[in-house]
């Protein structure tokens, strides 16, 4: 079993429309979450981190359910611009002090 | 700031042969990282460092070698290439050791592929 679990789609979606990712990660004692953005054949850039009482940015909204140990995405109002591969990155707390990515969920917004 | 910048972009070797992917960073950040990226793998921690003169493994450390000699520069060495290190590798930082706590921030990334 992966430690950090994402489904890789693609996500089609219109323009306009809400779309939902969720990640699903293994080590209970896992301390910090994040979601990253990958856009196609360039480097991962933060998107927002994850807390535990949730948190929104604009249209974008995660939350995190530890007892279920998964964390979500929400975007509302798709853009265009939105298309790009996002990746779920857990600190599983191994005392390596690195973080565990997810082989990422790709969204494609249409026109 | 440049930011985290790398050299080259991309890069053709043949098995067998040796090689140093260059990562510079100008945040004056602490950690420093070296993950490689194959299709449906996602992002996998080869070798990281935490200040000048550490440096540890990661996950997949096996066929690499790192140095920390300044801040600024973290460099890769490939010992002798094989076609399994076909990849795209990205170098990353950040302002504290405590790495999971802030921000990562990646280099554009070199694209390797060995014959």
């Amino acid at each position: 079993r992966k430690e950090v679990e994402q489904d890789p789609g693609p996500f089609n979606v219109p323009e306009g429309a809400t779309v939902a990712f969720n990640c699903t990660y293994s080590n209970s004692a896992s301390q910090s979450f994040f979601w990253y953005r990958q856009d196609c054949r360039k480097e991962p850039k933060l998107l927002m981190s994850v807390y535990s009482s949730g948190n929104e940015d604009g249209r974008f909204t995660a939350q995190l359910n530890r007892a279920s140990q998964y964390i979500s995405l929400l975007i509302r109002d798709s853009k265009l611009s939105d298309s790009a591969t996002y990746l779920c990155v857990v600190n599983m707390d191994t005392g390596r002090r690195a973080l565990t990515f997810g082989s990422g969920t790709r969204l494609q917004v249409q026109p | 700031n440049a930011g985290v910048t790398q050299t080259p972009k991309f890069q053709v070797l043949k098995t067998g042969q040796s090689m140093t992917l260059q990562c510079a960073q100008d945040m004056n950040h602490e950690y420093m990282s070296w993950y490689r990226q194959d299709p449906g793998m996602g992002l996998r921690l080869i070798h990281y460092s935490v200040g000048a003169g550490i440096t540890d493994q990661g996950e997949v450390p096996n066929g690499y070698n790192v140095s920390r000699s300044t801040t600024e520069d973290f460099p890769l060495r490939l010992l002798s290439a094989a076609p399994s290190q076909t990849s795209v590798y990205f170098c990353a930082s950040s302002y504290s050791q405590w790495a999971t706590i802030n921000e990562q921030f990646f280099g554009p990334g070199t694209r390797l592929t060995v014959l």
